[in-house]
């Protein structure tokens, strides 16, 4: 099974900065690789598919990148929305669906 | 507008069922697998199953198998996920997730069980 390890656990930014967070696979995952937003109180919802594809509605400012096994989601200028709890995720071919255990964006 | 609602979920006794139900709507519902993922309480995400459009693939998560059952109904957009032997680490927010090609893409609400004596 894949292990997903984000980091940080948390990023205390203010807006209008830039954050980075880094997802970090066990061994490499090709380009099946996703990003979701969590925001509190609120279901997940995808945000970057196949690493660097935005989802239907997503801003320009959420970028994804990577390949390999180092993946990284870059959010250009947070906004107030933006400070949410963001997981990486992973489906390999022999099962099961992963997760990692999240980055929290907190406000500085 | 895609719509996830999920309903079922409430207080168990430690050794009991639940069923949970998801009603799927705003979409193409035999065009995506449907799947459950849980989120116990401060928690993160947690894949539980997984059932193919036709039904002729399901998966489960080592934590569940053999315990949990999962299940469609096209005719009806819904899924389903029955719940047997719950124990106190199946505590959680269960969200129904359709899902194309490896990923998630739209979720429901979710629905909180918990289990306690």
């Amino acid at each position: 099974e894949i292990v997903l390890t984000q980091s940080p656990a948390t990023l205390s930014l203010s807006p209008g900065e830039r954050a980075t967070l880094s997802c970090r696979a066990s061994q490499s995952v090709g380009t099946s690789l996703a990003w979701y937003q969590q925001r509190p109180g609120q279901a997940p919802r995808l945000l970057i598919f196949d690493v660097s594809s935005r989802a239907t509605d997503i801003p320009a400012r959420f970028s994804g990148s990577g390949s390999g096994a180092d993946f990284t989601l870059t959010i250009s200028g947070l906004e107030p929305e933006d400070f949410a709890v963001y997981y990486c995720q992973h489906r390999s071919n022999g099962w099961p669906w992963t997760f990692g255990q999240g980055t929290k964006v907190d406000i500085k | 507008e895609v719509q996830l609602v999920e309903s079922g979920g409430g207080l168990v006794q430690p050794g009991g069922s639940l069923r949970l139900s998801c009603g799927a709507s705003g979409f193409t519902f035999t065009d995506y697998t449907m799947n459950w993922v849980r989120q116990a309480p401060g928690r993160g995400l947690e894949w539980v199953s997984y059932v193919s459009s036709a039904s002729s693939t399901i998966h489960y998560a080592d934590s569940v198998r053999g315990r949990f059952t999962t299940s469609r109904d096209n005719a009806k957009n819904s899924v389903y996920l029955q719940m047997n032997s719950l124990r106190d680490e199946d505590t959680a927010v269960y969200y129904c997730a359709s899902g194309y090609s490896n990923y998630l893409i739209n979720w429901g609400q979710g629905t909180l069980v918990t289990v306690s004596s």
